[in-house]
């Protein structure tokens, strides 16, 4: 069975920091895919970004990076200078190709961060 | 701009009550979800469904029963609501991707509703 840990239950950081959220997947195939999703006091999930299981490069979209390793079943997601509107839940996500489960993502528990201005 | 549409943010029920939570979608999406949402729980798959009038229990089923008359429609249904079942649900849709396994789909999320079940 597939399952997604996101140790880090909240983090608060000060504006202009860096600051890590941490996904540990775990998964039998070999052909998976991985997401972030954001969601802001709003309530309405936002997708950040989706990796498959054949590409290990990493990531950068602006302030926003992301490090995959398949060797440590990590993606882990960075925000650098962070401000306040970074404030959120983060979720990581796993979903497997095919088979059965193909319509499932699982998720994790989610990582409240808070930037403090 | 695309968009998931619940159409309650906010509801208050009694136990006991039937209660239908409506979720619209203009993006002539396949795919449609219902989650549920808890502090220390993550999101939590309740049911989906692939087509019209197909579903598929999700990891949480119990409880409830969902309604797809519709493609742009998917509505989740409690048909005697319990305290329990106070929670945020979320509606999601997402397109087939045609060659590309279904496991790759970006899901596009609704804003919520939030039920408290009295």
């Amino acid at each position: 069975a597939q399952k997604v840990t996101q140790a880090q239950t909240e983090i608060s950081v000060v504006e202009k920091e860096d600051v890590t959220l941490d996904c540990v997947y775990e998964t039998r195939d070999t052909t998976y895919y991985l997401f972030w999703y954001k969601q802001p006091p709003s309530g309405e999930l936002v997708f950040l970004i989706r990796r498959n299981s054949f590409d290990e490069q990493n990531e950068i979209s602006g302030r926003y990076s992301w490090n995959f390793q398949k060797s440590t079943s990590s993606f882990n997601f960075t925000i650098t200078a962070s401000q306040v509107v970074d404030s959120a839940v983060y979720f990581c996500a796993l979903s497997e190709a095919g088979g059965a489960g193909s319509y499932q993502l699982t998720f994790g528990k989610g990582t409240k961060l808070s930037v403090i201005p | 701009d695309v968009k998931v549409t619940q159409s309650s943010r906010y509801l208050v029920k009694r136990t006991g009550e039937k209660v239908f939570l409506e979720c619209v979608q203009d993006m002539d999406h396949e795919n449609m979800f219902w989650y549920r949402q808890d502090p220390g729980l993550g999101l939590r798959l309740i049911y989906f469904s692939y087509d019209v009038k197909m579903k598929e229990k999700g990891d949480i089923p119990e409880g409830y029963s969902v309604s797809r008359e519709k493609k742009e429609r998917f509505s989740l249904i409690l048909e005697s609501a319990s305290t329990n079942q106070t929670s945020m649900y979320l509606c999601a849709s997402s397109p087939p991707m045609g060659g590309v396994p279904s496991g790759a789909n970006v899901l596009t999320f609704g804003a919520g509703s939030r039920l408290t079940v009295l």
